[in-house]
């Protein structure tokens, strides 16, 4: 089955540590996105990568980083700088191209809490 | 001003009630998207749509491009449509296929 799995569902951490949330998709896309969702809010884009080996900053990437070194691959690492960090994180995939290259593609999600 | 604004924000139904979520946008655009967040977080797309009108077992979508406004319709309500509704553009010329979204509508539907 083709799809995008995030691990784990949920993650715990201590204050001052960096975390990485796992993102893989299996789909072929080229493409792939960042989002985080706090309660009661919309999806706030983090980072987005349209190719292998390039990725851009999103609207909310300060404490974030991210890699693309495998087209399947777009781990999310937290650094001790967010802030904030507490949040669910939702990794997405497009193909990247004209038509329905636009639909994106989501995986489950992964809870962080921070304390 | 969001570029991407939904209506209601929240909205409880009675089972078997028709439903209309409305999006109204302000960008020019490739496509529009209907997304659905159940309470576990998952999201799935529910919509693509570029011009006219979708129909998916109860669920409709049209979009009017003049206008800058489209509708999600549920016909036939049931408790297991509960969930975020959420609309998102694939805003036309950025140069990626980043979606601007909207904040959601709340659907709750009783039995």
């Amino acid at each position: 089955d083709g799809g995008i799995t995030q691990s784990p569902k949920y993650l715990f951490r201590k204050e001052g540590q960096n975390v990485t949330l796992s993102c893989e998709q299996n789909l072929n896309h080229d493409a792939m996105y960042w989002y985080r969702q706090d309660p009661g809010q919309g999806l706030r884009l983090i980072y987005y990568s349209q190719i292998v080996n390039d990725f851009q900053k999103g609207d909310i990437a300060e404490g974030y980083s991210v890699s693309r070194e495998k087209k399947e691959s777009f781990p999310l690492t937290v650094t001790s700088a967010q802030k904030n960090p507490t949040a669910f994180y939702l990794c997405a995939s497009s193909a990247g191209s004209s038509g329905r290259g636009y639909e994106q593609y989501f995986g489950p999600g992964t809870r962080l809490t921070v304390t | 001003k969001n570029e991407v604004e939904q209506s209601p924000q929240n909205l409880t139904a009675q089972e078997g009630e028709f439903i209309t979520i409305n999006c109204s946008y302000s960008v020019g655009i490739s496509a529009l998207h209907w997304l659905q967040q159940h309470p576990g977080g998952g999201i799935v797309s529910l919509f693509m749509l570029s011009s006219g009108k979708k129909k998916h077992g109860r669920l409709i979508a049209t979009i009017n491009i003049q206008e800058k406004h489209s509708s999600l319709h549920i016909t036939a309500s049931h408790p297991r449509d509960s969930a975020v509704y959420i609309c998102a553009v694939s805003p036309w010329g950025s140069g990626t296929y980043k979606y601007i979204f909207g904040t959601g509508t709340r659907l709750k539907v009783l039995a």
